[in-house]
C-alpha cells in the first residue's frame, strides 16, 4: 500500500534553515512525489516535484530558497533563509494507482 | 495567468445534494485532466476525484463514489463536482486543482470552497 509519512511538526529561527521529510512506504522507494505549502486560511500552493535520484522541478514563481533532494525512501524540502510567510503547512504527495498526500507538516518559523 | 475558482459551497442538510463548479482561466482547460480536492476542518488533503481531458474518463474515492459525480464542459472552462447523498462527513473544504500532465501531481490549486453538512 501506497502511503506517505510526515512529522506532524517543525520548527526553525527566522533566517535559519530547515528541511522537511516525507517517507514513501516499503515497495515504493523510486516513486517521485510533489510538494505543496499551504498557508493559514488559503488554498495550496504547488512547490516542486521531487524525483527518486533527487533532481526536480518547481513551480511558476518558486523561489531559489526552496529546493527539493532525496535519498532512498525519503524526499526532502530544504527552505533557506526562513522567512515569517514560509509558517505553513507543507504536504507531500505522491501517485501511483490512486493519489495520496502525506498527513503534513506544520512549519513555525520563530 | 492560471486561475482556479470555485464556488457552490453552502450549508446543506444530510442526504441532500450541491454542486460544485470551478471557473477556469489562463490556460487551455481542454487539454488538462482536473481533480477536487477536499479537506475537512483541521485536517490534511485528500484526494476526491479527477477527470481526463475531454470528459470520457472518471475517477472516485471510494468514500464518495456512487454519490458524486465530477463532469466538465471545456466550451464553458468549467469543472463541476455534482455531490448527493451527502453526509456530516463530507464537510470540508472542496479544491479543484489542475494535473500537471506529466504526472499525476497538481500545479494549480484554487482557493477551495466550503461545503457544511448539518442539519
Amino acid at each position: 500500500q501506497l502511503v506517505l509519512t510526515q512529522s506532524p511538526s517543525a520548527s526553525a529561527s527566522l533566517g535559519a534553515s530547515v528541511k522537511l521529510t516525507c517517507t514513501l512506504s516499503s515497495g515504493h522507494s523510486d516513486y517521485a512525489i510533489a510538494w505543496h505549502q499551504q498557508q493559514p486560511e488559503k488554498g495550496p500552493r504547488y512547490l516542486m516535484k521531487v524525483n527518486s535520484d533527487g533532481s526536480h522541478s518547481k513551480g511558476d514563481g518558486i523561489p531559489d530558497r526552496f529546493s527539493g533532494s532525496s535519498s532512498g525512501a525519503e524526499r526532502y524540502l530544504t527552505i533557506s533563509s526562513l522567512q515569517s510567510e514560509d509558517e505553513a503547512d507543507y504536504y507531500c504527495q505522491t501517485w501511483g494507482t490512486g493519489i495520496e498526500f502525506g498527513g503534513g507538516t506544520k512549519l513555525t518559523v520563530l | 495567468e492560471v486561475q482556479l475558482v470555485e464556488s457552490g459551497g453552502g450549508l446543506v442538510q444530510p442526504g441532500g445534494s450541491l454542486r460544485l463548479s470551478c471557473a477556469a482561466s489562463g490556460f487551455t482547460f481542454s487539454s488538462y485532466w482536473m481533480h477536487w480536492v477536499r479537506q475537512a476542518p483541521g485536517k490534511g488533503l485528500v484526494w476526491v476525484s479527477r477527470i481526463n481531458s475531454d470528459g470520457s474518463s472518471t475517477s472516485y474515492a471510494d468514500s464518495v463514489k456512487g454519490r458524486f459525480t465530477i463532469s466538465r464542459d471545456n466550451a464553458k472552462n468549467t469543472l463541476y463536482l455534482q455531490m448527493n447523498s451527502l453526509r456530516a462527513e463530507d464537510t470540508a473544504v472542496y479544491y479543484c486543482a489542475r494535473d500537471s500532465t506529466a504526472d499525476r501531481y497538481f500545479d494549480y490549486w484554487g482557493q477551495g470552497t466550503l461545503v457544511t453538512v448539518s442539519s
